[in-house]
């Protein structure tokens, strides 16, 4: 158990609505990361955070935002969310010094 | 512009037989590198990764080998179980304060028996 809830497992809302999902660890991990998951394209990183209030972008962070309050949450919103944004969201974290990531069970998200 | 590649999606494979996944880099820099299980409704899981002062790492029926002149990885599975079909993903890093994982698009291993 690597200490990673992820919370809704499953969504489905509507095109247009705001949608936040959220992650929460138990192991002290000072950064956090979000995934998503699309056929043909692997795991493709959103954003990322190195510290409370620290973010960073990923590589397909268009439409999506993040914030990082305490060191145990990472938030990931959907201000607006788009058909193109159905997907399965993961969030991973790791220790400082240890590139291994540790990855909770992921969030189905459906926008109709 | 996919920096790390997995060319083959699927693999099928006999129970007791050796498994071998691969995976290409474009990025020279990259310089630590490590495979992932993934079951369908579960989140990846590490399994075994090596770093680019290696080319070759074990951890029991697992093997991870690193060709860095032809920026190559791959995984052998032997003898491979029926509990290994899952998806497997590559990925490769940057090592440094805020590195990220690049992850390629995944080979889905089915041992069949």
């Amino acid at each position: 158990d690597a200490g990673i809830t992820q919370s809704p497992r499953h969504k489905v809302t509507e095109t247009g609505t705001p949608v936040t999902l959220r992650c929460h660890q138990t192991e002290n991990h000072r950064y956090m990361y979000w995934y998503r998951q699309d056929p043909g394209h692997g795991l493709r990183l959103i954003h990322y955070s190195y510290g409370v209030k620290d973010t960073d972008k990923g590589e397909v962070s268009d439409g999506y935002s993040v914030s990082r309050s305490k060191t145990e949450d990472f938030l990931l919103t959907l201000e607006s969310a788009t058909s193109s944004q159905t997907s399965v969201y993961f969030c991973a974290a790791r220790q400082s010094g240890n590139e291994k990531l540790f990855f909770g069970s992921g969030t189905q998200l459906s926008v109709l | 512009d996919q920096q790390v590649k997995q060319n083959s999606p699927s693999l099928s494979v006999q129970e007791g037989r050796i498994s071998i996944l691969n995976c290409d880099y474009t990025n020279s820099m990259f310089d630590y590198f490590l495979w992932y299980k993934k079951y369908p409704a579960e989140g990846p899981t590490f399994l075994i990764s090596i770093s680019s002062i290696k080319d070759k790492n074990e951890d029991g029926r697992f093997t991870v080998f690193l060709n860095k002149s032809a920026k190559h990885l791959s995984l052998h599975i032997v003898p491979s179980q029926p509990g290994d079909s899952a998806v497997y993903f590559c990925a490769a890093s940057l090592t440094g304060t805020a590195s990220k994982l690049t992850f390629g698009t995944g080979t889905r291993l089915q041992v069949t028996l």
